[in-house]
């Protein structure tokens, strides 16, 4: 399967915890984006990558979140002391983008958070 | 304002009905728009692109209205397979995707 991976898939965790996404992009793909989505609403922008420079972020991202994409491929989400309003499903996308006009995004499966 | 407004539904129709959604957008400046599907629990797919006026792609039409702002997605001859959220995407500059909060659509045999 070629399309973008994410681990876990479902990730139960205690109020306060600390928690960690994996996401693996198509190969090719020189962008990656994280979005979240809670029941009843579409995804949200939180932040996204060129190669392995984090160019934007959301307001959504608070200080307890924080993003990586160390070499340019594989991208990490991590939450830190996590609250009950953490919950919700976290996806991460792909494109190959050559020039200016907005593309296709690839989604993942995302991860389901639920925080107890 | 919400940047992206659909109808949440749902809309439930029969098998072999057209049915149409519309979504408004608020900034008047975006040039290209999306349509996505989602499954249930599943991740959203695209759809189809609209740059232009519209878009057809067999039973799908996208139709787009700048000077109201709006994106329509028609649907002809519905089948059992077609029930999902169809989410509305509108790209804010070049790097993000504005969705809508989706309208869910039920096909009855």
């Amino acid at each position: 399967d070629t399309g973008v991976s994410q681990d876990p898939r479902h990730k139960i965790t205690k109020r306060g915890q600390n928690v960690t996404f994996r996401c693996d992009p198509i190969s090719e793909h020189n962008r990656l984006y994280w979005y979240r989505q809670t029941l009843g609403q579409g995804p949200e922008f939180l932040t996204y990558f060129q190669n392995e420079a984090q160019l934007e972020k959301s307001r959504l991202l608070s200080d307890r979140f924080s993003a990586e994409r160390p070499k340019g491929s594989f991208s990490t989400l991590e939450i830190q002391r996590t609250e009950q309003g953490d919950s919700a499903m976290y996806l991460c996308a792909s494109s190959f983008v050559p020039g200016l006009a907005p593309v296709e995004q690839f989604f993942g499966p995302g991860t389901r958070l639920t925080v107890l | 304002r919400k940047e992206v407004e659909q109808d949440p539904g749902p809309f439930n129709v029969p098998e072999g009905a057209t049915v149409a959604f519309n979504c408004t957008y608020s900034n008047s400046a975006s040039q290209s728009f999306f349509w996505y599907r989602q499954d249930c629990r599943k991740e959203p797919k695209l759809l189809m692109s609209v740059y232009s006026s519209g878009n057809e792609d067999g039973r799908f039409t996208a139709q787009l209205n700048r000077a109201s702002q709006y994106i329509s997605l028609l649907i002809r001859d519905s089948k059992l397979s077609d029930s999902a959220t169809y989410l509305c995407v509108v790209p804010r500059g070049f790097q993000k995707l504005v969705f809508g909060t989706g309208t869910r659509l039920l096909v009855s045999p």
